[in-house]
């Protein structure tokens, strides 16, 4: 099944503690795209990709880091989280000129 | 630089009656597409459709049309006969074809079907 899967589905941590939210995608999608959703601020972009070794800051990187070392992983990285991050992630992908976004089914994290 | 916006925080419309979902966008990109998205109560990401700057009819799927109107910039959402399954949040969204190709998102509207 095609999909992008998005892990752990749920996170709950402390400021400062180093964490990854994984994300896959068994497309040959290359673009990849993170987004936090928070209430009355719809999707806003913390980095995207559009192929391997390939990466750029969205709206929103300042906290976060990223990397495509291969084609189908697009893990986020916070190297050292505060309350602010805390949010609702989505991991999504397409097709290099694709015309649909496919979504994973999001991270919730709450930093303490 | 390409920017979404969608002015309706919230929209209650009542069953079975028809509804617009405004969005108007920016973009200095010759070639892009628009989106809509769905994202009910469960919280994933749903694709309704899609309209590309050069087609010349507006794209309709089952009861999702969209109103593209290119000099106006905007690509309003219309649903016919809205059902309570219908209430959820809405998002707008483009993507530039020639610079970047990447996905912009506005802030969402969300829709609350009233039986």
């Amino acid at each position: 099944e095609a999909q992008v899967t998005q892990n752990p589905r749920y996170l709950i941590t402390v400021t400062g503690k180093k964490l990854t939210v994984t994300c896959s995608q068994n497309m040959n999608h290359e673009y990849m795209s993170w987004y936090r959703q928070d209430p009355g601020l719809g999707l806003r972009q913390i980095y995207y990709s559009m192929n391997v070794e390939v990466t750029d800051k969205g709206d929103v990187p300042e906290g976060y880091k990223v990397s495509r070392k291969e084609k189908r992983n697009f893990p986020l990285i916070l190297e050292s989280p505060s309350p602010n991050q805390t949010s609702l992630y989505f991991c999504a992908s397409s097709l290099r000129e694709g015309v649909a976004l496919h979504f994973g089914n999001g991270t919730r994290l709450t930093v303490t | 630089a390409q920017k979404i916006t969608q002015t309706q925080p919230g929209m209650f419309v009542q069953e079975k009656e028809a509804v617009t979902l405004d969005c108007t966008y920016d973009t200095s990109d010759p070639s892009y597409g628009l989106f809509w998205y769905k994202q009910p109560s469960s919280g994933e990401m749903i694709f309704l459709i899609y309209q590309g700057s050069y087609d010349q009819q507006n794209a309709t799927e089952g009861r999702y049309s969209l109103n593209f109107q290119k000099a106006r910039k905007s690509a309003n959402l219309v649903i016919s006969a809205s059902q309570l399954g219908d209430s959820a949040m809405y998002f707008c969204a483009m993507r530039g074809w020639n610079y970047g190709q990447n996905f912009v998102f506005g802030p969402g509207t969300r829709l609350s079907v009233l039986p």
